[in-house]
This record gives C-alpha cells, sequence and structure tokens, in this order.
C-alpha cells in the first residue's frame, strides 16, 4: 500500500514569488492536512480538508491556502514568498475527519528554501 | 491556548539503558494524546494514542502512560534505532480531528 506522497521534496525559490507544492494522500483516505515544520516553531498546523472542504485553518496569513480535489489529493499555495516561508512542509492523511484516532500518516515532506 | 512542553530537548544514552521523556500539556479538555517518531529527513510515524488518566499503551521497548497533567515515554533497554526525535501531540479540543497541537520533540541518540 503506497504512503503519504508530496511533491516536490525539494526546492529554491526567491522572497515575493509564489510555491505550490502537491500531496497525494493514501488510498482510500479522505481526509488531509498540512503542517510546517520549522527547527523555532516546530510542527504548526495548518489546515485540514475532507471531501473538498476546508474543516479548519491554522493560525497563519492569508498567503498561505490550500485546496483539495475530488480524488482526495491536495495542493497548498504560499504567495509573496517570505524568508521566514522557508520549512518543511508536511502533508498527513487519514481515513475520515471527525475520528478520533489522532493516527495521522504523514509524506516525507517537500524542503522549500526562500533566498 | 493549548501548549506542549517535551523534555528534556536532547538526550544521549548508552545501548540498553531505560530512560522517559516527559511531555507535559495544557489544554481545555483533552480530546487525546499522541506520541509520533521521526526520523531525520522522514515526516512523523503515529506511535501511541492515549485518551484518558491512567491510560497505558505498549509497543516493543516503548511504553506510553498518560496522567492529567502530562506524559511519558518509557524507553526500556533502548537499541540505537531507537535514535530519533519523539514528539508529543494532543488534539485540538474544537475543530478537525486533524488538528494537532505539537511539542519541540525531544531528540533521542542511542549510542552502541
Amino acid at each position: 500500500k503506497a504512503g503519504v506522497t508530496q511533491t516536490p521534496r525539494y526546492l529554491i525559490k526567491t522572497r515575493g514569488q509564489q510555491v505550490t507544492l502537491s500531496c497525494s494522500p493514501i488510498s482510500g483516505h479522505r481526509s488531509v492536512s498540512w503542517y510546517q515544520q520549522t527547527p523555532g516553531q516546530g510542527l504548526q498546523f495548518l489546515f485540514e480538508y475532507f471531501s473538498e472542504t476546508q474543516r479548519n485553518k491554522g493560525n497563519f496569513p492569508g498567503r498561505f491556502s490550500g485546496r483539495q480535489f475530488s480524488n482526495s489529493r491536495s495542493e497548498m499555495n504560499v504567495s509573496t514568498l517570505e524568508l521566514g516561508d522557508s520549512a518543511l512542509y508536511l502533508c498527513a492523511s487519514s481515513l475520515m475527519s471527525g475520528k478520533l484516532t489522532g493516527e495521522l500518516f504523514f509524506g516525507e515532506g517537500s524542503r522549500l528554501t526562500v533566498l | 491556548e493549548d501548549q506542549v512542553t517535551q523534555s528534556p530537548e536532547a538526550l544521549r544514552l548508552q545501548e540498553g539503558e531505560s530512560s522517559s521523556l516527559n511531555c507535559s500539556y495544557t489544554v481545555s479538555g483533552l480530546r487525546g494524546l499522541f506520541w509520533y517518531r521521526q526520523d531525520p529527513g522522514k515526516g512523523p510515524e503515529f506511535l501511541f494514542t492515549l485518551y484518558s488518566a491512567g491510560e497505558e499503551k505498549e509497543k516493543e521497548r516503548l511504553k506510553a502512560t498518560l496522567t492529567k497533567k502530562e506524559s511519558f515515554l518509557h524507553i526500556t533497554a533502548p537499541k540505537p534505532e531507537d535514535s530519533a526525535t519523539y514528539l508529543c501531540a494532543v488534539q485540538a479540543p474544537f475543530g478537525g480531528a486533524q488538528k494537532l497541537v505539537f511539542g519541540q520533540g525531544t531528540r533521542l541518540t542511542i549510542n552502541p
């Protein structure tokens, strides 16, 4: 069974540019969430999607956005990149939203460097 | 505001030397506490879910326990392959099931 797949794995952008990251969840998983991981702040929740609807959003500026497609694949976009956006962006999937298992299956992440 | 604090930040042990990692939490209405393991360059990997004080879960050399204010991850006779960063997280009282509040993690190194 394939795991959560994130692309690209590494990318370098310059300030002011925008970036789109992609996530394919485990087959059958309908819930997808995104997290940002930095050495200073650790893992921070960005947003959660279920059945193409955003169910929850973390405390990030509007430059961070996302969406989910009918096949459960998800993308997140960051516009007007800042140096502080350099981070590992992790996607996680689970079978369904609302099920209190806490068992999220994480991908290996997309490492974004902003110069 | 929900908070999770893990200690120590880093821990070095000799192979076979047992120890415990601590996770203190402040949350208004705990829905669940979770332990994950993260290897360098990888995403976190789920270990345990604990729901109520007094609950314990075990997996190989790891045992997680929960009280009303903190959780411990006990590691018994660790091996070098147990080296990783261990993350503790709580589920936010409101919102979707995937919104977890993570601690900063404990970086565990087991020397052979």
